[in-house]
């Protein structure tokens, strides 16, 4: 069965830090990838997607990821974090014939002043 | 509008009650879904419907019951439910296919005792 992983469980960093969370995918065919944001209270929000062409997605909030077919990862990126991006990641893949959108388990970010 | 909402926000429910949870969507997106969410958990996908029909059941008990009256409403009747029940229940949806981008209400936060 298709898998996601996510390796960071909590990731604490200080404002102005990079941040890169990995996700990586079990399915060896043609995905389609996402990254969806979760912030305190709040309900999930989709960040950027990955469905073909360009690699390299930008998404909302300074956000970026790249797709590596070899690698099978969907890392997410940001050059320099506020203390407003604290919330959980979720990676999520659609793939082939599962039929459905398989999360990872997902990665807590905290940010400090 | 590209919301999805979903009501009530709060439930609180003996294990004897029934009651609904109601979810609506006016994108004209054409699959539905109900995701189970437990604390710091990724959700799990319950039930898919895809043009108005159920197309994935999750192997879900049948205390849980899925409903959708039209295209742009939801529903998820619950009966004799367990306080291992309790959780997070979203409401998503999608233009078309579960590989497309899935667009999250906030949720109703249910407590079962």
């Amino acid at each position: 069965a298709q898998s996601v992983s996510q390796h960071n469980h909590h990731v604490i960093l200080s404002e102005a830090a990079s941040l890169e969370l990995g996700c990586n995918y079990s399915y060896g065919g043609t995905v389609n990838l996402f990254w969806y944001v979760q912030y305190p209270g709040q309900h999930l929000q989709l960040l950027l997607k990955y469905f073909s062409g360009d690699p390299l997605v930008k998404g909302i909030k300074g956000f970026e990821a790249e797709f590596i077919k070899s690698k099978f990862s969907f890392n997410l990126r940001k050059p320099s974090v506020q203390w407003s991006d604290t919330a959980e990641y979720f990676c999520a893949v659609y793939g082939g014939s599962q039929g459905n959108l398989i999360f990872g388990k997902g990665t807590k970010l905290s940010v400090k002043p | 509008d590209t919301e999805v909402t979903q009501t009530p926000k709060h439930l609180v429910m003996g294990m004897t009650n029934k009651k609904s949870l109601k979810c609506e969507q006016h994108m004209g997106h054409r699959a539905m879904y109900w995701y189970k969410q437990k604390a710091k958990k990724p959700p799990e996908l319950m039930f898919v419907y895809s043009y108005e029909k159920l197309s994935i059941n999750e192997s879900v008990p049948s205390r849980f019951s899925p409903e959708c009256p039209n295209s742009s409403l939801l529903n998820l009747h619950l009966h004799a439910l367990q306080p291992e029940d309790s959780a997070l229940y979203l409401c998503a949806s999608s233009p078309g296919g579960a590989g497309e981008t899935q667009y999250f209400g906030p949720g109703t936060r249910l407590l079962v005792l």
